[in-house]
């Protein structure tokens, strides 16, 4: 069965710090990997996706990506307190254009 | 432009009774999902539609059904009310060229 695991904290971390978030998947052929935020009581909104095997960077936010280790991660630098959140990290296992493999969360706390 | 809207935002059904979580988005998507997500868990991709007509399931069907009669609306049926159907439900929908999927604001449902 195709999995994606992710510790599921709380992760807790001082503000200004980098907080680092981590996922592994189990399906090698995965093309496509993406992290999804979710405040409490709301839904998922997309802040990263990344495709392949390196770093992408978009603001105080970087996805890694290494398929040969199967673990994609998520750094955010100079984390704020509006960065607590859950982090939902989701796979395409590329089998299916239609579904994602989802990640059951990171709680992360940003200490003021 | 709404994006994607989910009704209710709230219910409470007893066991037994049935209703329909009425999903609606205006960015002429083509794939639509319905997912459930429980307390501390990930997403789980109860079905889904790729166009008008077309539906099929995923992970945990069983208990609900779907229909997709236009592009724009994708109601979800629960028939027969069970307490493991508490849970809150997300719609979500995507373009066929891009995997970002938007999300509506979840219905939550509670079965008592």
């Amino acid at each position: 069965q195709k999995e994606v695991e992710q510790n599921s904290g709380p992760l807790s971390v001082p503000e200004g710090a980098i907080a680092s978030l981590n996922c592994t998947y189990s399906d090698r052929g995965s093309q496509s990997f993406f992290w999804y935020r979710q405040y409490s009581g709301k839904s998922p909104e997309l802040i990263m996706s990344i495709y392949s095997n390196g770093d992408k960077e978009d603001g105080r936010f970087t996805a890694q990506l290494n398929k040969a280790s199967q673990y994609v991660s998520l750094l955010i630098r100079d984390s704020q307190p509006s960065d607590s959140a859950t982090y939902l990290c989701a796979v395409n296992p590329g089998d299916s254009n239609y579904q994602l493999i989802w990640g059951a969360g990171t709680k992360l706390i940003i200490k003021p | 432009n709404a994006g994607v809207t989910q009704t209710p935002k709230f219910r409470i059904l007893k066991i037994g009774q049935s209703m329909t979580l009425q999903c609606t988005q205006d960015m002429n998507h083509n794939y639509m999902y319905w997912y459930r997500q429980d307390p501390g868990m990930g997403l789980k991709l109860i079905y889904y539609s790729v166009g008008a007509g077309i539906t099929d399931k995923g992970e945990v069907p069983n208990g609900y059904n779907v229909s997709r009669s236009t592009t724009e609306d994708f109601p979800l049926r629960l028939e027969l009310a069970a307490p493991s159907q508490t849970s809150v439900y997300f719609c979500a929908s995507r373009t066929g060229g891009q995997e970002t999927q938007y999300f509506g604001p979840g219905t939550r449902l509670l079965v008592l």
